[in-house]
């Protein structure tokens, strides 16, 4: 149980073209969603917290127009890395819980998505 | 703010080895301890968690105890596999702090030879 889709897994693009990246909860409702970004040999780095509904709360230093979230549903959310340049080439990581952020649950985490951009 | 150290890697050891990883944390409140794993290309696995002092999360052979004197969280193994070379995450939650978001620690990477 509690299986996190990301897709797609692996994405190429040119520099300047916008790259939508989703998260999808096969197996539960996901109250919750989060996303990451992680640069090589490091650490996961919280880029912001999507409730279903709402808007996103971002973390601090992280761009609200560069990286676009939805959560439109209970099953789905959406990054969408928007006039993307080689800086933002990463690995861009979902993770989704039932509760929400401050209710503990565990969260559940999607494979990834590795970013190139060229 | 809230934190969690780990020791840096890489770890490497001979299959059938002893395994440990430490983990250390700083918390303002009474956080909830986690250990997930990253395979290769993969997200992250929650591996054990534990959400109160002396509690032990297990799971696959591993174990870790939740020490509030030390404020600790160590990752054992008694014997390592070959499968089990990945990168180990310690992380916590803490309620009463960050809206109970995930801190990681920076990550261990384990390398285990046959």
């Amino acid at each position: 149980g509690a299986v996190v889709s990301q897709h797609p897994s692996r994405v190429i693009c040119k520099s300047g073209t916008s790259v939508k990246i989703e998260c999808r909860s096969l197996d539960f409702q996901a109250t919750t969603m989060f996303w990451y970004r992680q640069f090589p040999k490091q650490s996961l780095m919280l880029m912001a917290t999507s409730n279903e509904g709402s808007k996103a709360t971002y973390e601090q230093g992280v761009e609200k127009d560069k990286f676009l979230i939805n959560h439109a549903s209970l099953t789905l959310s959406t990054l969408t890395v928007t006039s993307a340049h080689p800086e933002d080439s990463s690995f861009y990581i979902c993770s989704a819980t039932v509760g929400t952020a401050i209710s503990n649950q565990p969260q559940h985490f999607g494979d990834g998505t590795r970013l190139s951009i060229l | 703010g809230d934190s969690v150290t780990q020791m840096e890697g890489p770890v490497t050891l001979s299959e059938e080895a002893f395994l440990t990883i430490n983990c250390t944390y700083t918390a303002t409140g009474y956080p909830s301890l986690f250990w997930y794993v990253q395979y290769p290309g993969e997200g992250l696995q929650l591996l054990l968690k534990a959400t109160k002092a002396d509690d032990k999360g297990s799971n696959k052979g591993f174990e870790a105890t939740y020490r509030k004197e030390t404020t600790s969280f160590h990752l054992e193994k008694g014997s390592v596999q070959v499968s089990d070379s990945a990168v180990y995450f310690c992380a916590l939650s803490d309620r009463s702090n960050q809206g109970g978001k995930l801190i990681f620690g920076q990550g261990t990477e384990l390398s285990v030879k046959p």
